[in-house]
């Protein structure tokens, strides 16, 4: 099976950059996709196709992907950005999450 | 606006066979590459994709949970039901009904909008 790793925690002081690492077997051939779950509320879409921002979502986010590594990049990271964050990804049409990441701002 | 709803029981019992039905609307499964997936999660764990199913009735299963999975539609009703036979404690948590995005008739590899989520336990 297609495994996609992240780190279970990342620690950033606000205003600072957060970076949130995906790891998978040539995930840069696939197109990677991030989405952020705060405590009792439904994940949300931030970055998909590796790159793009849905609307609404603020520019301080933004994303990678190449080699074996996607990457959700947050500028000016904001006490509001602290939650969960998932990279998916798909393997022949069936859908892959990594473990997730707590993104804490303190 | 698109919004989707997920609705079953709240408690089954180990061994017997969840249901659970999406509600959704604006938009139909009469429109090419539309799609609706499952996605669950454990108490404090980590999201798990489940299954898809598109416009063409083209479906798709979780390689660890296929045998105990079925996605069907109903594409007058606006819904999409998921079975999964079988039920243990541990398939206890939250289970997502959301679309796929979804561009000039072509299914897209994002999710969006996510249903709220039904929660699901299971006893021994």
């Amino acid at each position: 099976s297609y495994d996609l790793t992240q780190p279970p925690s990342v620690s950033v002081s606000p205003g600072q950059t957060a970076s949130i690492t995906c790891s998978g077997d040539n995930l840069g051939d696939k197109f990677a996709s991030w989405y952020q779950q705060k405590p009792g509320q439904s994940p949300v879409l931030v970055i998909y196709d590796d790159t793009k921002r849905p609307s609404g979502i603020p520019d301080r986010f933004s994303g990678s992907n190449s080699g074996n590594t996607a990457t959700l990049t947050i500028s000016g990271t904001q006490p509001t950005d602290e939650a969960d964050y998932y990279c998916q990804s798909w393997v022949s049409s069936t859908g892959v999450f990594g473990g997730g990441t707590k993104l804490t701002v303190l | 606006q698109v919004t989707l709803r997920e609705s079953g029981p709240a408690l089954v019992k180990a061994t017997q066979t969840l249901t659970l039905t999406c509600t959704f609307s604006g938009f139909s499964f009469n429109t090419s590459g539309m799609c609706v997936t499952w996605i669950r999660q454990p108490p404090g764990k980590a999201l798990e994709w489940l299954a898809r199913i598109d416009w063409d009735d083209d479906k798709y299963y979780s390689s660890s949970l296929k045998t105990r999975l079925t996605i069907s539609k109903d594409t007058s009703k606006n819904q999409v039901v998921l079975t999964m036979t079988n039920m243990d404690p541990v398939d206890t948590g939250t289970y997502y009904c959301a679309r796929m995005g979804t561009i000039l008739g072509v299914v897209q590899n994002w999710v969006d909008p996510w249903g709220q989520g039904t929660l699901v336990t299971v006893s021994s």
